[in-house]
């Protein structure tokens, strides 16, 4: 069965950083794009980034919104993808999804999320 | 930066149709995917590629597509169906995955 856990997600001071992990199970990480997907309390969803998969150098591509703060990295031995976000501020508590596209385009599993609050 | 833009809700009684749309510049140029989204579930694709539907997805799902516009269209709706539903494209030009707002759809 394939699945996306995502986990590593609590209370963050503002300023400071975060590391989630997604674990994938069910298929190998490597053959695909994977991206990273938000949504703050009571908005819509958005994407934060990409990385592609080992095909194509695991090429990564992150929204405007975080740019410069943030970055996707995967590690093969544990089928795992990573987000790294830093000097975090209120505007990142969201709930944060791990996403597998297929044939590079839809997304077409998700993990349930892991929620981040970014509060002093 | 590219745009879609969903009404906010759509209210529709049992039984009746929902359309929701989705505006974009140019859309008839791209692949639009659509998602359900339940509160406190993992987002689910519903319609990818413009219309096609994956396995599992009741066939009361379509999708269409028309100038400046995509419409997910869904049939003899029932109260399950009551959830966040996003349209998505890709936006070749800025390398980067685009959201619409989002449209509640309520069952009344």
């Amino acid at each position: 069965e394939v699945q996306l856990v995502e986990s590593g997600g609590g209370l963050v001071q503002p300023g400071g950083s975060l590391r989630l992990s997604c674990a994938a199970s069910g298929f190998t990480l490597s053959d695909h794009y994977m991206d990273w997907v938000r949504q703050a309390p009571g908005k819509g969803l958005e994407w934060i980034g990409r990385s592609r998969n080992k095909a194509n150098n695991f090429i990564t591509e992150y929204a405007a919104s975080v740019k410069g703060r943030v970055t996707i990295s995967r590690d093969e031995s544990r089928n795992s993808l990573y987000l790294h976000l830093n000097s975090l501020k209120t505007e990142d508590t969201a709930i944060y999804y791990c996403s597998r596209e297929r044939a590079a385009s839809v997304f077409d599993q998700w993990g349930q999320g892991t929620l981040v609050t970014v509060s002093s | 930066s590219y745009v879609l833009t969903q009404p906010p809700s759509v209210s529709v009684a049992p039984g009746k149709t929902a359309r929701i749309s989705c505006g974009g510049n140019n859309i008839d140029t791209k692949s639009v995917h659509w998602y359900q989204h339940r509160p406190g579930q993992a987002p689910v694709v519903v319609i990818y590629y413009d219309y096609d539907r994956p396995s599992g997805i009741p066939e009361r799902f379509s999708g269409s597509k028309s100038g400046n516009m995509a419409t997910l269209t869904i049939s003899r709706v029932v109260a399950g169906d009551e959830a966040d539903y996003y349209c998505q494209v890709w936006d070749s030009s800025s390398y980067h995955w685009v959201f619409g707002g989002g449209t509640k759809l309520t069952v009344l």
